[in-house]
């Protein structure tokens, strides 16, 4: 089984919509969560953290269920440069383990 | 930027040729992991470097090899290249401590294997 799975996508919405998606992890041990943002052929950035409380940046909203092992993450006002891939990542101790990423694709 | 920087940016080879690539951290992150990315993938952990030592390794094997200096650089040297070693070579490096959490990823090096 996978460290980290994520939905593949892509998700191909509208500028303005509202998209969501999620991810789980089978390490019940892991300890912080994250969700990067990747552009094509570039580095991962850090997007945010995500918190057992839940918590907003701006249009991004981060939600985390330990129980379930589960990660989700809502873009609101989708813009074009929102088109991205969105990493799921969770650092189980030493490490960050990465899934294989959820493409968005914000059209005009 | 996050003031890590990679080199190559590309690189060619053929199989069963060796290469070194190296990371360039910021002053004062002693921390330093090497992740592979291929195609379609998310970055896969290679192994870390915590002040000059081997603190952690993935699921790679030992023709997978890095090395850290002083200086906050660092190599990742990988021997007998196949043909799946093509991929996205990814460094990231950490704030003092073993904390990794804030990792500051370098633009990567693209290594194809022919």
């Amino acid at each position: 089984r996978k460290e980290v799975e994520q939905d593949p996508g892509p998700f191909n919405v509208p500028e303005g919509a509202t998209v969501a998606f999620n991810c789980t992890y089978s390490n019940s041990a892991s300890q912080s969560f994250f969700w990067y943002r990747q552009d094509c052929r570039k580095e991962p950035k850090l997007l945010m953290s995500v918190y057992s409380s839940g918590n907003e940046d701006g249009r991004f909203t981060a939600q985390l269920n330990r129980a379930s092992q589960y990660i989700s993450l809502l873009i609101r006002d989708s813009k074009l440069s929102d088109s991205a891939t969105y990493l799921c990542v969770v650092n189980p101790g030493y490490k960050l383990s990465f899934g294989a990423g959820t493409t968005v694709t914000v059209r005009a | 930027e996050t003031g890590v920087t990679q080199s190559p940016t590309h690189l060619i080879k053929t199989r069963g040729q060796q290469v070194t690539l190296r990371c360039s951290s910021q002053s004062g992150h002693n921390t330093v992991s090497w992740y592979q990315q291929a195609l379609g993938q998310g970055p896969q952990f290679i192994f870390q470097y915590y002040r000059e030592e081997e603190n952690g390794r993935g699921n790679f094997p030992p023709r997978f090899s890095g090395l850290q200096f002083p200086n906050y650089s660092s190599e990742l040297n990988v021997n007998a290249l196949e043909l799946d070693d093509s991929a996205l070579y990814l460094c990231a490096s950490s704030l003092p401590g073993t904390n990794i959490d804030t990792q500051y990823f370098g633009p990567g090096t693209r290594l194809t294997v022919l």
